[in-house]
């Protein structure tokens, strides 16, 4: 079946510093990719997504690369803030063993802290 | 426009129990999936609803049932609760199945079970 395997976190960097959080997915079919961010008591919101080999997501100046050959999906920042503070997870969208719906199976998610 | 919003924000049930969690789609949205996030983890697909039907299912037992409505609400119903069904359960609406339609997730209901 589906797999998304995510960096171990927590995560601790210092504000402006270059943030690189690791995921690597398994699939049977092509499928797409995705990062949402879950800030503290709110549900999840999309950050980037890509839908092909070689894509790049990018949104609020993170980024990352879907990766075939590899079976990677690396979320990147340049430099964090305060504010980039979260928990991070990867996904992927596929069809599930059900063979009709189309469900995101997700990492199990880094804990992001940014200080100041 | 109104995104997801989803009701109660928490609730404590003892074992064995039943609970309705509910969830309003965001307008023009006619797929609704269910997550369970439990603590520390990632969120696991329970099922999804199109138009009114079950379009899926992940692996959950039969206990956990879903209903949408005409106007795409959607409840999530939790038979004889276990202490393992404590989590945060998050609804999620798309505008169609596709899989590049994006997921608007609502803010979730934390289940407590003791």
């Amino acid at each position: 079946g589906n797999s998304v395997t995510q960096m171990e976190g927590p995560v601790t960097l210092s504000e402006e510093a270059f943030l690189t959080i690791n995921c690597t997915y398994t699939a049977t079919g092509y499928p797409s990719l995705f990062w949402y961010v879950q800030y503290p008591g709110e549900g999840l919101q999309l950050l980037l997504k890509a839908t092909k080999a070689d894509d790049k997501g990018s949104n609020k100046g993170f980024e990352a690369t879907y990766r075939k050959e590899t079976t990677s999906f690396h979320l990147e920042k340049g430099s964090v803030q305060v504010s980039d503070s979260a928990v991070y997870f990867c996904a992927l969208s596929d069809v599930g063993s059900s063979g009709s719906a189309r469900q995101l199976t997700f990492g199990s998610g880094t804990q992001l802290t940014v200080l100041p | 426009e109104t995104g997801v919003t989803q009701s109660p924000t928490h609730l404590i049930k003892t074992r064995g129990q039943q609970v309705t969690l509910r969830c309003s789609s965001q307008s023009g949205h006619n797929t609704v999936s269910w997550y369970q996030q439990a603590l520390g983890q990632g969120p696991q697909f329970i099922f999804q609803y199109y138009r009114e039907e079950e379009n899926g299912r992940g692996n959950f037992p039969p206990r956990f049932s879903g209903l949408q409505f005409p106007n795409y609400s959607s409840e999530l119903n939790v038979n004889a609760l276990e202490l393992d069904d404590s989590a945060l359960y998050l609804c999620a609406s798309s505008p169609d199945r596709g899989t590049n339609s994006p997921l608007h997730f609502g803010n979730g209901t934390r289940l407590t079970v003791t």
